[in-house]
């Protein structure tokens, strides 16, 4: 049973570009959320998704950032127009749909995205 | 307003000893949930143990125990004969609004990096 995948693990930018981050939740998980760490810092809430639904996005910058989890396919974190400041480790976490569990995230290895 | 707390920055423990990391949580919400994560220097997020509000003994998972003090908003955890692969960043995080469903968002703490000495 594979964990949650994220991917590329490693994204190099130069600034103006986007940068589009992937992730796949485990299998059975229909809820995903993205956090972001910055160097030295715990992870910051931003969004979290259900397949075709933004349920929550209240941790998102207003602008240059978005976010989805279509029908098929993995979910996609996308930050246009790049900044140095937008360079963070970037995690995605699912968790089941079953109430009653310990409502844990799994949490992907993480995207690593450097803006030069 | 939720939040949480990790006062120690870095410890330092011997090999073999016992360690507890400190964490204060705080919350309005009757029902939460309270989890200790660790992250290597490889950087991937390990969940290690969880606590909910109305549980009502300690949490343990192996050489992780959580000292859940509700009173006193604590949720220390207590590593048990510490071995040189726990040194990591750990940290404790809170899940709010928990209702039935299991879409709720962490907050996190801080972090404390923990260094194992042989």
């Amino acid at each position: 049973n594979a964990g949650v995948m994220q991917n590329p693990r490693h994204l190099v930018r130069r600034r103006g570009q986007e940068a589009r981050l992937r992730c796949s939740p485990m299998k059975g998980h229909s809820h995903v959320y993205w956090y972001r760490q910055l160097p030295e810092e715990g992870l910051k809430f931003m969004v979290y998704l259900q397949k075709e639904n933004i349920i929550d996005e209240s941790g998102m910058p207003k602008e240059r950032f978005s976010a989805e989890f279509p029908k098929e396919g993995p979910s996609i974190l996308r930050i246009q127009q790049v900044v140095r400041g937008d360079s963070a480790a970037y995690f995605c976490a699912s968790s089941p749909r079953t109430s009653g569990s310990t409502d844990t995230q799994y949490f992907g290895p993480g995207t690593r995205l450097t803006v030069l | 307003a939720q939040k949480i707390t990790q006062t120690q920055p870095g410890m330092f423990v011997q090999e073999k000893e016992a360690v507890t990391l400190d964490c204060t949580y705080d919350t309005s919400d009757p029902s939460y949930g309270l989890f200790w994560y660790k992250q290597p220097s490889s950087g991937e997020m390990i969940f290690l143990i969880y606590q909910g509000s109305y549980d009502q003994q300690n949490a343990t998972e192996g050489r992780y125990s959580l000292n859940f003090q509700k009173a006193r908003k604590s949720a220390n955890l207590v590593i048990s004969a510490s071995q040189l692969g726990d040194s990591a960043m750990y940290f404790c995080a809170m899940r709010v609004n928990p209702g039935y469903s299991s879409a709720s968002k962490i907050i996190f703490g801080s972090g404390t990096r923990l260094s194992i000495r042989p």
